[in-house]
């Protein structure tokens, strides 16, 4: 069984351009989460969906930033335009369908964005 | 407010020895989980464990094992005899009752050295 995937692995960018990050949850996983770790901290919830409904997006950081799941599968999460600041690894991870809260997550690979 | 501490930013070892890997929580639930991810150089966060709050029982997977303490709010990773594929950065996260998403600790860097 395929696992969460992501594309792309890097992106290097310029201030003020707009990245598109993917991320294909395992097939059967109604739950898909984005987080994001910032050089040198911690990694941090951004948002959750439960299959294209947004269940939670309390850790996006401002309005740049906008996820999407349209009809239930993969995810996009777009920043635009993109900072300084915005450089790090997003990791993207699913869930089983189902309200078990503690219900394992299967995490990708992640991409890795410079913003320049 | 919940929160996960891994006080070991890098630990280097010499390949056979044993290694523990320390976290401590904090939480005001009742439940909750706590979880060990491993994030080798490739990237990826390879899953390694789930605990509930109410299951105290340590578990032992092979080379690795888990310390689950309630009364010290710790959950300690020991890998035995390492070995060079062990190195990678390990997290520590808590998942409340209330709460779909992850706490993350900020990781620590094991070095296995041949």
């Amino acid at each position: 069984e395929a696992g969460v995937t992501q594309f792309p692995s890097h992106s290097v960018i310029e201030k003020g351009q707009t990245v598109t990050l993917r991320c294909d949850p395992i097939s059967g996983h109604d739950n898909l989460y984005w987080y994001r770790r910032v050089m040198g901290k911690e990694i941090k919830f951004l948002l959750h969906f439960v299959k294209e409904s947004k269940q939670d997006e309390s850790g996006m950081p401002n309005n740049r930033f906008l996820a999407e799941r349209t009809g239930g599968t993969y995810s996009t999460l777009k920043v635009q335009p993109a900072e300084l600041e915005d450089s790090g690894v997003y990791f993207c991870a699913s869930s089983q369908e189902g309200p078990r809260v503690e219900e394992t997550q299967y995490f990708g690979p992640g991409t890795r964005l410079l913003v320049l | 407010a919940q929160k996960v501490t891994q006080a070991q930013t890098e630990i280097s070892v010499v390949e056979k020895e044993d290694v523990t890997l320390d976290c401590v929580y904090e939480t005001r639930d009742t439940t909750y989980y706590l979880f060990w991810y491993k994030q080798p150089p490739s990237g990826e966060l390879v899953f390694l464990i789930r605990r509930n709050s109410f299951d105290e029982q340590n578990e032992i997977s092979g080379r690795y094992s888990w310390n689950f303490q309630k009364s010290t709010s710790s959950f300690n990773f020991t890998i035995t005899a390492s070995q060079v594929v062990d190195s990678a950065v390990y997290f520590c996260a808590l998942k409340g009752n209330y709460g779909q998403n992850f706490v993350f600790g900020p990781g620590t860097r094991l070095s296995v050295l041949p």
